[in-house]
């Protein structure tokens, strides 16, 4: 079955505890991206990634890292959260950057 | 930045309705897409149009686009209570970014 997979679903860590959440997508596309997901705020990209090894930031990259050493693997890194990174994010994929994107199922997550 | 923005931001109407959503965006674009979320789950893809398109359907859903207008409609005919969600529009942006908008919920009463 075609899926872009994360983990974890849901996740409640402390203040500059380092973590990480994976994303991995099953169907060969070039284009990756992260999203968080506010209140009122819609969607807004985080880092996308046009293919491997090849990344750049996107509306709100500030506090995250990104890598895209496989095809099929971006995970998204949080060094250091803070609280105002409590969000619920999403990685998608898509097979070329315009084309139709594949969502995740989503993680929350909270930093206290 | 937000490319687009939905309006309205919500929604309310009762089955068998038509719903109208619209989407208004800033620069130019290659095409619009529309997703749909059910409550706090992954996107998922409704339609496509391209810039050089002015209409497009599927099933139930029909999409328009006035890029002299910077804006774009989706209207779900019929509606049905499974239909409520919330809908946004997206558009790609100037470096190979995507950018959504916050989105129109919809509430469909049975």
């Amino acid at each position: 079955e075609a899926q872009v997979t994360q983990n974890p679903r849901y996740l409640i860590t402390v203040t500059g505890k380092k973590l990480t959440v994976t994303c991995s997508q099953n169907m060969n596309h070039e284009y990756m991206s992260w999203y968080r997901q506010d209140p009122g705020l819609g969607l807004r990209q985080i880092y996308y990634s046009m293919n491997v090894e090849v990344t750049d930031k996107g509306d709100v990259p500030e506090g995250y890292k990104v890598s895209r050493k496989e095809k099929r693997n971006f995970p998204l890194i949080l060094e250091s959260p803070s609280p105002n990174q409590t969000s619920l994010y999403f990685c998608a994929s898509s097979l070329f950057y315009l084309a139709e994107a594949f969502f995740g199922q989503g993680t929350r997550l909270t930093v206290v | 930045s937000q490319q687009g923005e939905e309006d309205p931001q919500a929604l309310s109407i009762q089955e068998g309705e038509n719903a109208t959503m619209n989407c208004s965006y800033k620069t130019s674009i290659n095409n619009l897409q529309w997703y749909r979320q059910n409550s706090g789950r992954g996107l998922v893809h409704l339609i496509l149009i391209r810039s050089n398109e002015r209409e497009k359907h599927s099933g139930r859903l029909r999409v328009t686009l006035d890029t002299s207008k910077k804006s774009s409609s989706l209207l779900i005919t019929a509606s049905r209570a499974a239909d409520t969600a919330s809908y946004f529009c997206a558009t790609d942006g100037n470096n190979n970014d995507m950018r959504f908008g916050a989105g129109t919920r919809l509430t469909v009463k049975p």
